[in-house]
């Protein structure tokens, strides 16, 4: 059975840092790109970012390029997402989810977390 | 950027009618689109990929169709567990996008 497990998130402050991982097991991680998808209160859903099996490729949406930094670890079957300079509107539910392909980071998301709960607020 | 609008906003159906949820695309999406169920407190759940094929399993009532700019999801009737939100979701261009969602809701 696939199982996504997304932690660390919290209330921060305006500005400061926060690194997300999720833990995957069930399929062979390094098989597969991942993804960082959000839903912020009221609205829909965004895709934040997507890093290839190998980490040879990533892609960041342009609210979030220059500030975050996804990352992977495929010995511990691990994905990561380091936020920086944190903002209000960058609170949401974070879902850490599976890609279809490798190396190609267009994708749908088979596989879904249940989210980590990021507040930027002072 | 392609940007994705659903229609309606919020759609209220009777159980064991039909509904039709639609979603159309800024500029061509081929058929590299994606539909997605979310109900309260759960995490979205993929119904349709490829505009038409269904997911693994994922019951018969729920069909998609279309390409291009213009994509329909069609529940034949609807369950109880039907009510919840809908998302399209387009892969065939950087970034990948999302519609705002349409909340399917007991008449």
């Amino acid at each position: 059975e696939v199982q996504l497990v997304e932690s660390g998130g919290g209330l921060v402050q305006p500005g400061r840092s926060l690194r997300l991982s999720c833990a995957a097991s069930g399929f062979t991680f390094d098989d597969y790109a991942m993804h960082w998808v959000r839903h912020a209160p009221g609205k829909g859903l965004e895709w934040v970012s997507g890093i290839s099996w190998n980490s040879g490729s990533t892609g960041y949406a342009d609210s979030v390029k220059g500030r975050f930094t996804i990352s992977r670890d495929n010995a511990k079957n691990s994905l990561f997402l380091q936020m920086n300079s944190l903002r209000a509107e960058d609170t949401a539910l974070y879902y850490c989810t599976k890609g279809i392909r490798a190396v190609a980071l267009d994708s749908y998301f088979d596989y879904w977390g249940q989210g980590t709960l990021v507040t930027v607020s002072s | 950027e392609i940007v994705m609008t659903q229609s309606p906003a919020t759609l209220s159906v009777s159980p064991g009618e039909g509904a039709a949820l639609s979603c159309r695309a800024s500029q061509s999406a081929g058929s590299n689109l994606a539909w997605y169920q979310q109900k309260p407190g759960q995490a979205p759940r993929l119904l349709i990929y490829g505009a038409s094929i269904r997911a693994t399993g994922i019951p018969a009532r729920f069909s998609g169709s279309g390409s291009g700019t213009e994509f329909t999801l069609t529940i034949s009737i609807l369950q109880s567990e039907d009510f919840a939100v809908y998302y399209c979701q387009q892969y065939d261009n950087w970034p990948i996008t999302f519609g705002q969602g349409t909340r399917l809701e007991i008449k």
